[in-house]
């Protein structure tokens, strides 16, 4: 089954420390996201990407990286300048292109500093 | 920011019953999206309407998109305690490339 799938589910990360969050697609899509999502809240932008090599920032990316090396994969790396990362962060797919598609969102990593 | 704001934040209903949500929003749009999210899960894509579309039926749902007023409803009839999720309505602006959501509706539908 076709599909986007985040690892790991939950990820603890201790003050300084770099962590990466995996996000991997079998859809043949172009386009990739990163959003955050706190408690209550709606989704913000972090990264995206719409084509191999090449991503752009979102609305907060300060304190993330991003890299899109292959189509199936776009991984995001929390630094250890990122002040707040305790989040829950959602990977999106979708075609690109004129005309608007629906994203297909994975499951999702919850990120807590311990 | 958020381009689009929904109302109200939260509805408490019971089962039977039709649940409504707005969402309002600031800028011109290609599209309006509407998606469901279940507690502590991903979101779950539901209904486009495109910018020259008035209203979008699918099953249950029923979406109507108002452009003069940046304003676009979303309808669920019948309402189960299976459709108890936060719901979040997303603009893709014209010219633009990601989807901006709005905060969501906590909608709680009681057996």
């Amino acid at each position: 089954d076709g599909g986007i799938t985040q690892s790991p589910k939950y990820l603890f990360r201790k003050e300084g420390q770099n962590v990466t969050l995996s996000c991997e697609q079998n859809l043949n899509h172009d386009a990739m996201y990163w959003y955050r999502q706190d408690p209550g809240q709606g989704l913000r932008l972090i990264y995206y990407s719409q084509i191999v090599n090449d991503f752009q920032k979102g609305d907060i990316a300060e304190g993330y990286s991003v890299s899109r090396e292959k189509k199936e994969s776009f991984p995001l790396t929390v630094t250890s300048a990122q002040k707040n990362p305790t989040a829950f962060y959602l990977c999106a797919s979708s075609i690109a292109g004129v005309g608007g598609y629906g994203y297909t969102f994975g499951s999702g990593t919850r990120l807590t500093v311990v | 920011s958020q381009q689009g704001e929904e109302d109200p934040q939260a509805l408490s209903i019971q089962e039977g019953e039709n649940a409504t949500m707005n969402c309002s929003y600031k800028t011109s749009i290609n599209n309006l999206q509407w998606y469901r999210q279940n507690s502590g899960r991903g979101l779950v894509h539901l209904i486009l309407i495109r910018s020259n579309e008035r209203e979008k039926h699918s099953g249950r749902l029923r979406v109507t998109l108002d452009t003069s007023k940046k304003s676009s409803s979303l309808l669920i009839t019948a309402s189960r305690a299976a459709d108890t999720a936060s719901y979040f309505c997303a603009t893709d602006p014209f010219g633009g490339s990601r989807l901006t959501f709005g905060e969501g509706t906590q909608l709680t539908v009681n057996p």
